[in-house]
């Protein structure tokens, strides 16, 4: 069965530990790992999309690599506005396109 | 901003009534989805959109109906809501730059009494 699982599902950081997520997937077919941010009272906003092993993006104090069996998202220097929920979904290969989802990480940045 | 508007944002019904949430896009995309979000879960598949009046399940569809009559709007009918059926729901539709990536509407937070 695909499924993705996310850990922690709550991480508390002070300002500036950096620290990672995890995103650990079973698919059948990957055909991408999307990393999403999501603010309370809001919807997913896009962050990233891996397809294959060894790819790593990047974006201010995010960066989100990849292997076979999961992917990481690195937090660098965390700020309190890095404060959020995380999620990590994947597509299969499968007519529909539809994304599965984890659970989620809830990010905490003390200042 | 992907341009997804949702509607009605905030909904409180009550048990055995219908419910109609609409999601409107401004920009022609092709694939629309509706997802459901509730504590424990992660947001969960309910019914997508690959064009004008095509329509297919996803993972939780039952007692829920949708219609695409237009390009821009993909419409979710709970025709006799549940109190299960209170969730916070996102519209999503499918572009991006390799027309890979999801992007999400602000959601509609249905409670049903």
């Amino acid at each position: 069965e695909d499924q993705v699982t996310q850990s922690p599902e709550a991480l508390r950081l002070q300002e500036g530990e950096s620290s990672s997520l995890n995103c650990s997937y079973t698919v059948s077919g990957l055909r991408g790992l999307f990393w999403y941010r999501q603010d309370p009272g809001k919807g997913p906003e896009f962050l990233f999309t891996l397809y294959s092993a060894g790819e790593e993006k990047e974006k201010e104090r995010l960066k989100a690599t990849l292997t076979k069996k999961e992917s990481f998202l690195h937090i660098t220097a965390p700020k309190p506005e890095d404060s959020a929920t995380y999620l990590c979904a994947v597509r299969r290969n499968q007519a529909g396109t539809a994304l599965i989802f984890g659970k989620g990480t809830t990010l905490s940045v003390s200042s | 901003d992907a341009g997804i508007t949702q509607s009605p944002r905030h909904k409180v019904t009550e048990t055995g009534t219908p419910v109609t949430l609409r999601c409107h896009q401004t920009e022609n995309h092709r694939y629309m989805y509706w997802y459901r979000q509730d504590p424990g879960h992660g947001l969960r598949l309910i019914h997508y959109s690959y064009g004008v009046k095509d329509t297919d399940k996803g993972e939780v569809s039952d007692g829920y109906s949708v219609s695409r009559s237009k390009t821009e709007d993909f419409l979710l009918t709970l025709e006799s809501a549940t109190s299960s059926q209170t969730s916070v729901y996102f519209c999503a539709i499918k572009g991006g730059d390799t027309y890979n990536e999801q992007f999400f509407g602000p959601g509609t937070r249905l409670t049903v009494l």
